[in-house]
């Protein structure tokens, strides 16, 4: 059971560039979300997503993208990158976080933007 | 949700208990208490949750005061892949809302 997989693991972008990181898990959970984790910082919420075709802000959304086309799948788009945007990211899935549920996260792709 | 208050660091022996407190004074009714951990960088890692009983898992066990006021997280056997950061989360499960609040956390340092 591979649960959360993230790609890639590692990425350098030049400021302005546009990429897509990959998140894909395999347990059939309606809920995905997307985290940043800055340097001795918490985990900031990103964008989240309760079900194929339904996607919604969280608490840092500007400069990226979501979309939610199958279960599986929420894959994070940076439109513009920027230096700012350097950060380790952490996609997440639960079944329902409804009933306290666990929430379970990938190994996280490590991002910087020169 | 409300605020939870951890120390920023504790040590531990090889195969002692660990024992890390969590303060949430404003808890409410609903609020249930959630630790997760992070060991070096990786992706967070579920421990245990609990409302108001004890709760114990192959993992932890999980001591809420009767008030709810605080909590203990117990490692009952710590082994030095034990080491990481450690947090405790206090939230209303609920359906649209998944948004996990990861304060400072508490790291804990398993010494041989």
């Amino acid at each position: 059971n591979a649960g959360v997989t993230q790609t890639p693991k590692f990425q350098v972008l030049k400021t302005g560039q546009s990429m897509t990181l990959q998140c894909a898990q395999d347990m059939n959970h309606e809920y995905m979300s997307w985290y940043r984790q800055d340097p001795g910082m918490g985990l900031r919420l990103i964008h989240y997503s309760v079900g194929a075709g339904i996607t919604d802000q969280g608490e840092v959304p500007n400069g990226y993208n979501v979309s939610r086309s199958t279960t599986e799948d929420f894959p994070l788009r940076l439109l513009s990158a920027a230096p700012s945007q350097t950060s380790v990211y952490f996609c997440a899935s639960s079944s329902n976080p409804g009933r306290g549920t666990e929430a379970f996260f990938g190994q996280g792709t490590r991002l910087t933007v020169v | 949700d409300a605020k939870t208050t951890q120390p920023p660091s504790m040590d531990c022996a090889e195969g002692r208990a660990a024992n890390l407190p969590c303060n949430h004074s404003t808890i409410s009714g609903n609020e249930y208490v959630y630790w997760y951990r992070q060991i070096h960088s990786q992706g967070p890692q579920y421990i245990i949750h609990g409302l108001k009983n004890n709760e114990t898992n192959e993992m932890a066990s999980l001591i809420i005061t009767e008030d709810r006021k605080s909590s203990t997280l117990i490692l009952p056997h710590a082994t030095l892949r034990d080491t990481a950061v450690y947090y405790c989360i206090v939230r209303v499960p609920q359906r649209g809302d998944q948004k996990l609040v990861f304060g400072q956390g508490t790291r804990l340092t398993i010494n041989p």
